[in-house]
């Protein structure tokens, strides 16, 4: 199975400050034939599911704020919060689904500084 | 919009069987990939196992024999049972859809949470 493993595990920001979260992965997630990495980014806040916030490695959901962005190819990918708010207080996950099993990180938890 | 609710019993005793029902509303669950995933405190998300083109299953191997997924497509719902349990099972229970396309989770239920305890 593939691992992924995220760091920090814990990460604190100031308010308007930009936040980055990696994601490693023990393998490539990169499909060969149409180019794309299989990387999502999930946001969960307390009491909550995960939400889908990043498929694709960078494509965001509609109705994602766009201060929330995604990069990186092969086993490397971050997200990244470009002006942290107060309600992105949240654990993050990346997700692979390369091939099966899916397979999550461990998670990183966001907070205010 | 598709929407999943997860309902069972909150507290198992061990060595028992922990049942969960996953109740799907705005899509029939003929289609698609359903997902049953956990969260234990402190640990990642790991998947248990799947429902896909209305009957069929898949488990992930760590779960061993432990593991039945089963539909009631009349109620639009599929369950999920774990024999044997210990304290380990103790997680967050989720219900999920799974999107082939794009390979990713959306949406989940809310989750349930089980304990497992004497």
């Amino acid at each position: 199975d593939i691992v992924l493993t995220q760091s920090p595990d814990s990460l604190a920001v100031s308010l308007g400050e930009r936040a980055s979260i990696n994601c490693k992965s023990s393998q490539s997630v990169l499909y060969s034939s149409n180019n794309k990495n299989s990387l999502a980014w999930y946001q969960q806040k307390p009491g909550q599911p995960p939400k889908l916030l990043i498929y694709w490695a960078s494509t965001r959901v509609s109705g994602v704020p766009d201060r929330f962005s995604g990069s990186g190819s092969g086993t490397d990918f971050t997200l990244t919060i470009s002006s942290l708010q107060a309600e992105d207080v949240a654990v993050y996950h990346c997700q692979e689904c390369y091939t099966s099993p899916c397979t999550f990180g461990q998670g990183t938890r966001l907070e205010i500084k | 919009q598709v929407q999943l609710q997860e309902s069972g019993p909150g507290l198992v005793k061990p060595s028992e069987t922990l049942s969960l029902t996953c109740t799907v509303s705005g899509e029939s669950i003929g289609s698609f990939y359903w997902y049953w995933i956990r969260q234990p405190p402190g640990k990642r998300l790991e998947w248990i196992g799947y429902l896909y083109h209305g009957g069929s299953t898949s488990y992930n191997p760590s779960f061993k024999s432990r593991v039945t997924i089963s539909v009631d497509t009349s109620q639009n719902q599929f369950s999920l049972t774990l024999s044997s349990v210990t304290a380990a099972d103790t997680a967050v229970y989720y219900c999920a859809k799974w999107l082939p396309p794009t390979r990713v989770f959306d949406p989940w239920g809310q989750g349930a949470l089980v304990t497992v305890s004497s």
